[in-house]
């Protein structure tokens, strides 16, 4: 039982440059998450899914787009990515949607755009 | 909006020193309340919750209580050891799907 885990676990892009950061579970998760970290303000919502084949906007959805084709897997992508996308991005997931529930969170991703 | 405060970090100790970090919340309603643990290098992990007013979440030796009153929700340990430097987030879930995370407040332990 592996958890959450993502691909890759660091990445160096040049502006302009795209690339797709891969979550895994294998809870049987309905939920799934993508956060970005940045120093001092703590954990922001990118986009979320409600379950297979849907996805929604999170606080922070500008240039990014993401995908769930399959229930166990949640794609984040950067079609062209900036310096401000410089962050660390974490995956999580949870059972159901209900605010009592914890999320489990992958190990992230820190991604570095020159 | 609601939102999470924490202190501001970081926060160094000696080793079996008490621990206190301070979380304060805004919220419509009664959100459930988290605190999250962050060890270096690693993802986010539950440490404890509570879920009403009143209730005390509790987890290695770590507690804290939902305070309806002062709306807070601190973190507390009596004893800290060198293994729990790392970062801890306060964090509440209001409504379905939306949690809202603190800043993160970096404790360092000294041997």
């Amino acid at each position: 039982n592996a958890g959450v885990t993502q691909t890759p676990k660091f990445r160096v892009l040049k502006t302009g440059q795209s690339m797709t950061l891969l979550c895994a579970q294998d809870m049987n998760h309905e939920y799934m998450y993508w956060y970005r970290q940045d120093p001092g303000m703590g954990l922001r919502l990118i986009h979320y899914s409600v379950g297979e084949g849907t996805t929604a906007k999170g606080e922070v959805p500008d240039g990014y787009n993401v995908s769930r084709l399959k229930k166990q897997n949640f794609l984040l992508g950067l079609e062209s990515a900036a310096p401000s996308q410089t962050s660390v991005y974490f995956c999580a997931s949870s059972f159901s949607g209900s605010s009592y529930n914890e999320q489990f969170f992958g190990p992230g991703t820190r991604l570095t755009v020159l | 909006g609601n939102s999470v405060t924490q202190m501001e970090g970081p926060v160094t100790l000696s080793e079996e020193a008490f621990l206190t970090i301070n979380c304060t919340y805004t919220a419509t309603g009664y959100p459930s309340l988290f605190w999250y643990v962050q060890y270096p290098g690693e993802g986010l992990q539950l440490l404890l919750k509570a879920t009403k007013a009143d209730d005390k979440g509790s987890n290695k030796g770590f507690e804290a209580t939902y305070r309806k009153e002062t709306t807070s929700f601190h973190l507390e340990k009596g004893s800290v050891q060198v293994s729990d430097s790392a970062v801890y987030f306060c964090a509440q879930g209001s409504g379905t799907y939306k949690y809202i995370f603190g800043t993160g407040t970096r404790l360092k332990v000294l041997a």
